[in-house]
């Protein structure tokens, strides 16, 4: 298998449900990247993660917490969610990170909130 | 408040013309700029980028423009296929670190 992989696809939880979503590249990357895109608005960026230390955190709630055991793999763990917290979660991959360096996304986990 | 506006969210476009598609961005520290095409139920995949020291570039039938001064970018397509028909977006960064999205063009070629 090649590319940006996501699982789930869909995930309907309760707001007092834990779950988690997984990313797996199979690039050879070493930057990883979690994104939120919500109803009408653009991709926002939650997380960078390069060779496996965080980098970024755009201010994301403490009810989403990434985990990036090694370069391949990257999830984001997920509790006491809220609806608003309701939209598509995509991951992207890049060779390094940088401008220059293009993100290859996975096809995303629409979430539904309850 | 959104930093890059694709102010468009739909085109439609006839099949063998051009498509051209708009973006504004208010940070003038971006310095590069991307576009990607989405297609239903997939992630958004790479199309053309073009850094703030040029003001074009070309790869096959699309060309982005960038306009510094205006604080605008542009993507065309030429000729428009039906195979093109999707979601467009453009993003710019001024670090690397963090590419800033806008809401997309949903483009349509009619056959």
């Amino acid at each position: 298998e090649t590319g940006v992989t996501q699982t789930p696809r869909h995930l309907v939880m309760g707001m007092t449900n834990k779950k988690s979503l997984k990313c797996e590249q199979h690039l050879g990357h070493n930057a990883m990247y979690w994104y939120k895109q919500s109803a009408k608005k653009p991709l926002e960026l939650m997380f960078v993660y390069s060779l496996e230390e965080r980098v970024e955190n755009n201010s994301v709630p403490s009810r989403f917490s990434p985990e990036c055991p090694n370069s391949s793999h990257l999830f984001l763990h997920l509790h006491t969610l809220q609806p608003e917290d309701s939209a598509l979660y995509l991951c992207a991959s890049s060779p390094f990170m940088g401008a220059e360096e293009t993100q290859y996304f996975g096809p995303g986990t629409r979430l539904l909130v309850l | 408040d959104q930093q890059v506006k694709q102010n468009s969210p739909s085109l439609s476009v006839q099949e063998g013309r051009i498509s051209i598609l708009n973006c504004d961005y208010t940070n003038s520290m971006f310095d590069y700029f991307l576009w990607y095409k989405k297609y239903p139920a997939e992630g958004p995949t790479f199309l053309i980028s073009i850094s703030s020291i040029k003001d074009k570039n070309e790869d096959g039938r699309f060309t982005v423009f960038l306009n510094k001064s205006a604080k605008h970018l542009s993507l065309h397509i030429v000729p428009s296929q039906p195979g093109d028909s999707a979601v467009y977006f453009c993003a710019a960064s001024p670090t690397g670190n963090q590419f800033y999205f806008g809401t997309g063009t949903s483009l349509t070629v009619i056959p």
